[in-house]
C-alpha cells in the first residue's frame, strides 16, 4: 500500500533563517507531488505541483520553492523566512496527472512558526 | 472545474441537527469533485468523490453530496451530525490545464462546530 511521510511535524525557526521541508512517497512510482498551506481562515492553497523529476509548476509568486531530486521525494526550502511564512503545510500525492480520474492523499502536515 | 468556492465560513449546529454545506464550482469541462475533512490534530482524510455517474454519492460516516450540474453545486448533506463531525470540511476539485497537466485545487473550507 502507499504511505507517504512528511517531517518535521513541528518546527519554530527564527526570521531570516533557511527551511527544509522534505516529503516522500512509498508504494508508488511517478506521482505527481504536491504542497499546499493552510493558513488560518484561508483554506488550502496549492503552492506547488510536480508531475516528474526536475519538473515543478509554482502557483504563487512567494518566498518559496520546490524541489524534486528523486521520483518520490518533494522538497519545499526558503533562503530566508519571512513572518508570513507561518503556517501549516501540506505535502499530498495523487497517481493520475491529466485526467483527474484519482483523489489526493495527504501527509500529516508541518506546522511552521516563523519568530 | 477551474476554481471551487465555499461560502460558509462557519457553521455551529446542535447534535441531531441536519448538515448541508454549500460547494460551489466553475466550469471547466470534465467535472470531478471532493469532500476532504480534516478532524483536529488529524490529517486530511476523503470523505466522498464524485468522477461521473450517480449524481448521488455516498461517503464515508453517513456523509452524501449531490452533484447539480445546472447550478455548479456540490452540497455536502448529512441528515443527523453528531458531536464527532466537528471538523474542517473541505471542497475540492481537478483543474485542468490545457497544455499542462491538471492539480487539484481546493474551497476555503468550512468550520463545523457540534454542540453537544
Amino acid at each position: 500500500s502507499q504511505t507517504i511521510h512528511q517531517w518535521p511535524a513541528t518546527l519554530v525557526q527564527p526570521v531570516g533563517s533557511p527551511l527544509s521541508l522534505e516529503c516522500t512517497v512509498e508504494g508508488t512510482s511517478n506521482p505527481n507531488l504536491y504542497w499546499y498551506r493552510q493558513a488560518a481562515g484561508r483554506g488550502l492553497q496549492l503552492l506547488f505541483y510536480s508531475v516528474g523529476i526536475g519538473q515543478i509548476s509554482s502557483e504563487v509568486p512567494q518566498n518559496l520553492s520546490a524541489s524534486r531530486p528523486q521520483d518520490r521525494q518533494f522538497i519545499l526550502s526558503s533562503k530566508k523566512l519571512l513572518l508570513s511564512d507561518s503556517g501549516f503545510y501540506l505535502c499530498a500525492w495523487s497517481t493520475d496527472k491529466f485526467w483527474g480520474n484519482t483523489e489526493a492523499f495527504f501527509g500529516q502536515g508541518t506546522r511552521l512558526t516563523v519568530v | 472545474a477551474q476554481s471551487v468556492s465555499q461560502h460558509n465560513h462557519h457553521v455551529i449546529l446542535s447534535e441531531a441537527a441536519s448538515l448541508e454545506l454549500g460547494c460551489n464550482y466553475s466550469y471547466g469541462g470534465t467535472v470531478n469533485l471532493f469532500w476532504y475533512v480534516q478532524y483536529p490534530g488529524q490529517h486530511l482524510q476523503l470523505l466522498l468523490k464524485y468522477f461521473s455517474g450517480d449524481p448521488l454519492v455516498k461517503g464515508i460516516k453517513g456523509f452524501e453530496a449531490e452533484f447539480i450540474k445546472s447550478k455548479f453545486s456540490f452540497n455536502l448533506r448529512k441528515p443527523s451530525v453528531q458531536w464527532s463531525d466537528t471538523a474542517e470540511y473541505f471542497c475540492a476539485g481537478w483543474a485542468f490545464g490545457r497544455s499542462s497537466a491538471s492539480k487539484i485545487i481546493f474551497g476555503s473550507g468550512t468550520r463545523l462546530s457540534i454542540r453537544p
